[in-house]
């Protein structure tokens, strides 16, 4: 049983299309996070949801908008790609954001390559 | 800076220890963690401290945490070929809500 997945694994697309990569948690948790990993294994944390409510917004251009239409899913919709874009998005879920709760557990990562 | 540093790479040889070090900056930080990443695979949880604890055992892997140097470190005994990954270690960042700063990761390769 995958505690968090998301899809697609892979994403290959041209330059200026829109995309979206989705995630689900199945370990009941209420905080879910999006973090990009680099071509040089780099992770920077990009977004944060708590019980469906956005909780940390990293300096990140606005054409990525996270939803979270429950506190099970966390989806990340990305405009008008570039090639910077390119990278590996991990979700990832905690119980809570406090003590032993906010320990991060990630999913298997989506593989964006923007061409 | 927000900078949370460790060696890019370390060699072993199979069957001796690995020691992977990290220094963090924040010491308000609660908890600082090691994740496992595979290739082309996502990050595994492998352990983690709480900042008012100085070493935790588990298996085979030994976390040191010295806080007034804000250095971490992971050991894992009788290392093998299947421990060859990339380790991240980790600090929860504190100010409202916790958010992981990573390092860059440390290479471990396990030759024979």
């Amino acid at each position: 049983d995958t505690a968090v997945s998301q899809t697609p694994k892979y994403l290959v697309t041209q330059m200026g299309n829109d995309k979206s990569i989705k995630c689900e948690q199945n370990l009941g948790h209420d905080t879910m996070y999006w973090y990009k990993q680099d071509s040089k294994k780099f992770l920077k944390i990009m977004f944060s949801y708590n019980n469906k409510e956005l909780i940390i917004n990293e300096t990140v251009p606005n054409r990525f908008s996270p939803k979270s239409p429950d506190k099970a899913h966390l989806n990340l919709h990305i405009n008008s790609l570039e090639l910077g874009d390119s990278a590996v998005y991990f979700c990832a879920s905690s119980q809570g954001t406090s003590g032993e709760k906010e320990t991060q557990y990630f999913g298997p990562g989506t593989r964006l390559l923007v061409l | 800076g927000e900078d949370v540093e460790q060696s890019l790479f370390l060699s072993v040889r199979e069957g001796d220890s690995s020691v992977i070090n990290c220094t963090y900056t924040d010491s308000s930080s609660t908890y600082l963690y090691w994740y496992k990443q595979e290739p082309g695979a996502g990050l595994q949880l492998l352990t983690y401290i709480f900042s008012n604890m100085d070493m935790k055992q588990d298996q085979r892997l030994t976390v040191l945490l010295n806080k007034k140097d804000k250095h971490l470190s992971l050991r894992i005994a009788d290392t093998q070929t299947g421990d060859s990954a990339i380790y991240f270690c980790a600090e929860s960042r504190t100010g409202g809500y916790n958010k992981l700063i990573f390092g860059a990761g440390t290479r471990l390769a396990v030759h024979p």
